[in-house]
Formats: C-alpha cells, sequence, structure tokens
C-alpha cells in the first residue's frame, strides 16, 4: 500500500541551529514527492518537489531536501533554523505532478529562542 | 500567480443545517480541483477529486450524498456539506491546478457544528 512516514510527530530546535525532518515512503511506481509548510490555520504552502534528476533539491526559505531511493526517504534539511519557521510540515507522494497525494502526519517544528 | 482562494475562512453552523464552501482559482484555469479535510493535528485526508463539468471522483469512505461537490467552471468548486452534524466539524482545504501542473492549495474553511 503507498504511505508515508513522518516519525516525528514533534521536534523543537533552538534559532539557528540545522534541523532535518524525516519523511519515508511506501510507493509502487516512481514517487513525486514533496514538501508543505503549513501555519497555524492555513493552507498550505509548496516548499519543495522532487520529480527526477539531482537528488538534493533546493526549495524556497532556505530548504533542501535529499532523495534516496535505497532508505525510501527524502529527508528535509535547513542548515539554520529561524523563529519564523514553527509550522507543521507534511511530506507527500503523489504519482505525477499534479495528481492525487498521500500526505504523511506531519512534524510540528517549535523554535526556541 | 497560482493563487487559490476560498470562501468563507470559518463558518458557525447548527447541527442539521447545510453549508457550502467556495474554492476558487483567481488567476488560472482549474481544470482540476481537489478537496481535503484535516481533523486537529492531523494530517490531510483527500475527499474527491473534481474535473471541470464532470461529476467528482469520491475517495472511498466518504459520503457523496453528503458532501456534495461541483465544479460547474473553470475557476470555481463548491463543496456542500449536507444536514452538519458535530463530527463533520473540520478543517476544509481545496487545491486546484491547471492540466498536468502541481497542485495549489487554498487556506482552507474552519466548520464548526454545533
Amino acid at each position: 500500500a503507498q504511505s508515508v512516514t513522518q516519525p516525528d510527530i514533534h521536534i523543537t530546535v533552538s534559532e539557528g541551529a540545522s534541523l532535518e525532518l524525516r519523511c519515508n515512503y511506501s510507493y509502487g511506481a516512481t514517487p513525486y514527492l514533496f514538501w508543505y509548510v503549513q501555519s497555524p490555520g492555513q493552507g498550505l504552502q509548496l516548499l519543495l518537489k522532487y520529480f527526477s534528476g539531482d537528488t538534493l533539491v533546493q526549495g524556497i526559505k532556505g530548504f533542501e531536501a535529499e532523495f534516496k531511493r535505497s532508505q525510501s526517504s527524502f529527508n528535509l534539511r535547513k542548515p539554520s533554523v529561524h523563529w519564523s519557521d514553527a509550522a507543521e510540515y507534511f511530506c507527500a507522494v503523489g504519482e505525477n505532478q499534479g495528481g492525487k497525494l498521500i500526505f504523511g502526519q506531519g512534524t510540528e517544528l517549535s523554535v526556541k529562542p | 500567480g497560482a493563487v487559490v482562494s476560498q470562501h468563507p475562512s470559518w463558518v458557525i453552523c447548527k447541527s442539521g443545517t447545510s453549508v457550502k464552501i467556495e474554492c476558487r482559482s483567481l488567476d488560472f484555469q482549474a481544470t482540476t480541483m481537489f478537496w481535503y479535510r484535516q481533523f486537529p493535528k492531523q494530517s490531510l485526508m483527500l475527499m474527491a477529486t473534481s474535473n471541470e463539468g464532470s461529476k467528482a471522483t469520491y475517495e472511498q469512505g466518504v459520503e457523496k450524498d453528503k458532501f456534495l461537490i461541483n465544479h460547474a467552471s473553470l475557476t470555481l468548486s463548491t463543496l456542500t456539506v449536507t444536514s452538519a452534524h458535530p463530527e463533520d466539524s473540520s478543517f476544509y482545504i481545496c487545491s486546484a491546478r491547471t492540466g498536468g501542473s502541481e497542485q495549489f492549495f487554498g487556506p482552507g474553511t474552519r466548520l464548526t457544528v454545533l
């Protein structure tokens, strides 16, 4: 079955520290992978996506993610977290760029001053 | 570009009444729109996919007679929650795409049924 797992429900990091949010997927075909961010009471904003090519993708707001096929992972990273990064982060997988998406459970990020 | 709006942003209604939520693509023509439901502190669950001019395709377990979806134009889709009950209280999010583009998400509608 197709699924996305985000093992960490809640992560707290200090401002300026590095961040890595984990995402593992189970998908029968070549996956299209996405990371979204959701601020409280808001819709989703796309941070980055991976379809093919270079397995390290750069996104907005200084985020990057690395696709590792052997580990079925697509972890999100940021070298230095800002207080404004506090939000809910969702990893998602789809069959193509605009098709149905399966979302992970989300990881809530808190940032300590 | 690629802005999706939803109206209302929040709504409170009495049990047994119907509520309509609008999803609009403001600067592009949305051939496909998706409706998601999100419970507090949980992920988004796809409810249905609608293509302009066609009947919506509902995900397994979603009652199509309760959640009526209409996609009558390339810029507007509506979700009507009929005979709403407290368990229908949730955050409803729509997304839209044109052709094979990625999905663009609306800001969501918070529904509270008393």
